[in-house]
């Protein structure tokens, strides 16, 4: 089963707009991490925010955990074509297993 | 330093045959893990290491569905007698101790049961 669920599931900006995209999820957690794909392939880690943090940045992305809520939000801002992927957040569901949820898609168009 | 390698990169097969996927992790690192991706779908766990044992494999979708470590490096899945629902992404990841890090994550092999 997943824990994470993102809304919305497809997302489409403009270059240069900011993208957001939120998750939910069900059990308490003591991280959540958000992973991008490009193509169907491999994930690439983008953040990582623990359970007593609030808000973190990276570059252009910035995270936000609201664990009041079971709720996280990825802002990626001045969007780049680049950009184009899934976007998958992670929670840990016990102690060995993370749980994601089906993610994403965001279209940066040129 | 070198990430994580899967191979093949992709694996055509008749329904009924055995098939081998392998995974490199990166050097060092003690936990690894199989997911699988069906298409436009999110990540499902299917077995995790911690060194060469498998605390949990439960996720495996049946047993048709093997995994083994060796040497706390690389690993194998094998699925016996494929089925076309069998067809998907499968995903392998490392990270240095255990889940709550980065998990590393290999490019996959995108299998096809004809």
């Amino acid at each position: 089963s997943q824990q994470g669920e993102e809304d919305p599931q497809a997302l489409s900006i403009q270059e240069g707009e900011n993208a957001t995209m939120n998750c939910s999820y069900k059990t308490s957690i003591n991280n959540l991490q958000w992973y991008r794909q490009n193509s169907g392939r491999g994930l690439v880690h983008l953040i990582l925010i623990r359970s007593n943090e609030r808000e973190k940045h990276s570059g252009r992305l910035r995270v936000t955990l609201d664990t009041s809520k079971k709720s996280s939000s990825l802002l990626i801002t001045a969007s780049r074509a680049a950009d184009t992927a899934s976007y998958f957040c992670a929670t840990d569901e016990s102690d060995y297993k993370l749980s994601f949820g089906a993610g994403t898609t965001v279209t940066v168009r040129a | 330093g070198a990430g994580v390698s899967q191979s093949p990169s992709n694996k055509v097969t008749e329904k009924g045959k055995d098939v081998e996927l392998r995974c490199d992790p990166i050097s060092g690192h003690t936990a690894l893990y199989w997911y699988r991706q069906s298409l436009g779908q999110g990540l499902e766990f299917l077995i995790y290491f911690q060194g060469n044992s498998a605390p949990d494999k439960s996720g495996l979708p049946s047993d048709r569905f093997s995994a083994e470590r060796t040497g706390g490096s690389v690993s194998t899945l094998t699925i016996q007698r494929t089925q076309q629902e069998d067809s998907a992404v499968y995903l392998c990841a490392s990270s240095p101790r255990r889940v709550q890090e980065t998990q590393y994550f290999g490019p996959g092999t995108r299998l096809l049961v004809l």
